[in-house]
């Protein structure tokens, strides 16, 4: 069974510049989660997709990040404008139905660095 | 964001001896989770506890979910070279519709042989 898919797994831009992220969850998971990992942290939850639904994004800054999982596969994180302390690790993760027993399979993450 | 507590930071032990480390919350969680992260992975799930008090293990890693729920720890029996990473413990709360996992801060183990 294939995993969790996310690209590019690095990307280097400029502050004030634009990124986008992509992520291709395991096939038949109705849950799809964003997590921000700074350096030296663990994952901190951004938004939590169920289907095409947004069910969790209190902990999104949304005046610069943005999600959308259109169809409810395929889901993209964009930053816009990116700021220096925006340089972290993105992971994708998904799950069956995000149930009190599920488990969250994890991708292998977007290396984000913020010059 | 709230992160939960782990300890120790890190740790460099000797391959065979056992390891123990820990995690603390001021809030209290339905369930405890234990996570692996090897370097330019996510983290992987190693151990899920969901009763107070319960004890769990999963071939040389033994986990307990804490009486006040506040807390769990993680042991490592006989360690080898391949259990090299970072260990973080994650509390989770069901929310109406959500299921909102809250990581540590992780505990770096290192082995020599």
């Amino acid at each position: 069974e294939a995993g969790v898919a996310q690209s590019p797994r690095y990307k280097i831009i400029e502050k004030r510049q634009s990124v986008a992220f992509w992520c291709n969850p395991i096939s038949g998971h109705a849950t799809l989660y964003w997590y921000q990992q700074i350096l030296g942290q663990g994952p901190k939850l951004l938004i939590q997709f169920q289907n095409n639904g947004v069910v969790d994004d209190s902990q999104l800054p949304k005046d610069r990040f943005s999600a959308e999982r259109l169809k409810g596969v395929d889901s993209t994180l964009k930053i816009q404008p990116a700021k220096l302390e925006d340089s972290a690790v993105y992971l994708c993760a998904s799950s069956l139905l995000g149930g009190f027993t599920d488990t969250q399979y994890f991708g292998p993450g977007t290396r984000l660095t913020v010059l | 964001g709230q992160q939960l507590n782990q300890s120790p930071q890190s740790m460099f032990i000797q391959e065979g001896e056992d390891v123990s480390m820990n995690c603390t919350s001021s809030s209290i969680f339905n369930t405890w989770l234990w996570y692996k992260q090897d370097p330019g992975e996510g983290p992987v799930l190693l151990i899920a506890l969901y009763k107070a008090g319960e004890l769990t293990s999963n071939g040389r890693l033994t986990a307990q979910f804490g009486i006040t729920r506040k807390d769990s720890f993680l042991n490592i029996s006989a360690s080898i070279p391949s259990d090299v990473g970072i260990y973080f413990c994650a509390g989770r709360e069901n929310t109406g519709t959500a299921s909102k996992l809250t990581f540590g801060t992780g505990t770096r183990l290192q082995v020599t042989l």
